[in-house]
């Protein structure tokens, strides 16, 4: 059973362009999450969702904006793409509360042309 | 906020020999350092993490183990496999901050068969 999914886990795309990426988990978490990995493989954390309330938000363009219909469901949408935002996406999720691990997804590789 | 250091960016260890990676952090408010391991194309997952009221922790082939006052951590792995050719990352959060990780970043670890 999958715990952490995301799709696509491939996005290849044009500069300019509108894109989503889906990240849904079926472990009961309340607590959601996405970040960057850049092609240095540094992550850095870019939002966090408790309970469908954004808790964390980093310094993201205001082009990156996440929807959370749901506990299970944080989604990424990006607004006009920008070679800067390839890279790879991930979603994790967590108990709510203090201090817990954090659940990984696979990844979503976004590449802007 | 958290500035998190690791060392080296780049591990070769023979078959059988001992892998220790190491990272700093900035936070004395930082009490919980999990290590994750990112196997090529996966997101990270969870092997080992300590909180700050515990010196050293051990599952099987791996450690960790804390020094709050210098606030660094450190990674063993002994009897390395092939398998455990990854990328390693370490992390810190605080309390009270969502749980926010702020990650390392990363050492790649190949182990020569």
């Amino acid at each position: 059973d999958t715990a952490v999914s995301q799709t696509p886990k491939y996005l290849v795309t044009q500069m300019g362009n509108d894109k989503s990426i889906k990240c849904e988990q079926n472990l009961g978490h309340d607590t959601m999450y996405w970040y960057k990995q850049d092609s240095k493989k540094f992550l850095k954390i870019m939002f966090s969702y408790n309970n469908k309330e954004l808790i964390i938000n980093e310094t993201v363009p205001n082009r990156f904006s996440p929807k959370s219909p749901d506990k299970a469901h944080l989604n990424l949408h990006i607004n006009s793409l920008e070679l800067g935002d390839s890279a790879v996406y991930f979603c994790a999720s967590s108990l709510p509360g203090q201090i817990y691990e954090q659940y990984f997804g696979p990844g979503t590789r976004l590449t802007v042309t | 906020g958290e500035n998190v250091e690791q060392h080296p960016s780049t591990l070769s260890v023979q078959e059988g020999d001992s892998a220790v990676i190491k990272c700093t952090y900035s936070d004395s408010a930082s009490n919980y350092f999990p290590w994750y391991k990112q196997e090529l194309g996966k997101g990270p997952q969870l092997i080992i993490d300590i909180r700050s009221n515990v010196g050293e922790k051990k599952d099987q082939r791996i450690a960790v183990t804390l020094n709050k006052t210098a606030k660094h951590f450190s990674l063993h792995i002994t009897e390395t496999q092939p398998e455990d050719s990854a990328v390693y990352f370490c992390a810190a959060s605080t309390m009270g901050t969502g749980n926010q990780f702020y990650f390392g970043t990363g050492t790649s670890l190949t182990v020569i068969p």
